[in-house]
């Protein structure tokens, strides 16, 4: 069971990103996938959830309008697409399963955006 | 939603118990028990040590436990030991909408 982020890198203020995260060992269709992120020196912050078939998304207020969650089950994969991005956006993005509601067992090691001129 | 209370940071000594709190609303940790905790260590991803309030994971040490009372949850850690030393942080369901889950701030663990 293994997730694995993707897609990050340094962007200048205003421009878009897309992370990606890569599911395998288990039947992904199954599971609610959520994106939590991490700036530097800072605390977790839930950033979007996505239900196992896609039918459900919810964004924090931080990212709603900018952030768009999306999952593809036929090649196991999740993304997050960030547009608009902003220095406090800076932070490393993780994957995470969620296995029952609040229940996250799976994470990936995360992967780096840095939002900078 | 606002974010979950906990202690910036608790420290023990080797082998004793110590416990973090996680206070909330009636609109989340007190009204669900939907309460997770999980561990980080610098640099690492975080792992899930509770679930559902009392519930451990597979592998997870039953040094760990989990409890609630009202609108706060607390985490203790048992025997403490040098690998505990870590920032924990509370999770709670906060209903679907507008956003499911909320957050603790987050405990930095000390062991001395």
């Amino acid at each position: 069971v293994q997730l694995v982020e993707s897609g990050g890198g340094v962007v200048q203020p205003g421009r878009s990103l897309r992370l990606s995260c890569a599911a395998s060992g288990f039947t992904f269709s199954g599971y609610a996938m959520n994106w939590v992120r991490q700036a530097p020196g800072k605390g977790l912050e839930w950033v979007a959830v996505i239900w196992y078939d896609g039918s459900n998304k919810y964004y924090a207020d931080s990212v709603k309008g900018r952030f768009t969650i999306s999952r593809d089950n036929s090649k196991n994969t999740l993304d997050l697409q960030m547009n608009s991005l902003r220095a406090e956006d800076t932070a490393v993005y993780y994957c995470a399963r969620e296995r029952t509601v609040g229940n996250h067992d799976v994470w990936g090691q995360g992967t780096t955006v840095t939002v900078s001129s | 939603q606002s974010a979950l209370t906990q202690p910036a940071s608790v420290s023990g000594s080797p082998g004793q118990s110590i416990t973090i709190s996680c206070t909330g609303t009636y609109s989340d940790v007190g009204s669900y028990n939907l309460v997770s905790w999980y561990q980080q260590h610098p640099g690492k991803a975080p792992k899930l040590i509770i679930y559902e309030v009392t519930l451990r994971p597979s592998g997870i040490s039953d040094r760990f436990s989990g409890s609630k009372s009202g609108k706060t949850a607390s985490l203790t850690i048992s025997g403490l030991q040098d690998e505990d030393e870590a920032d924990y942080y509370c999770c709670s369901y906060a209903g679907s909408s507008p956003f499911p889950y909320v957050l603790g701030s987050g405990t930095k663990v000390t062991v001395l």
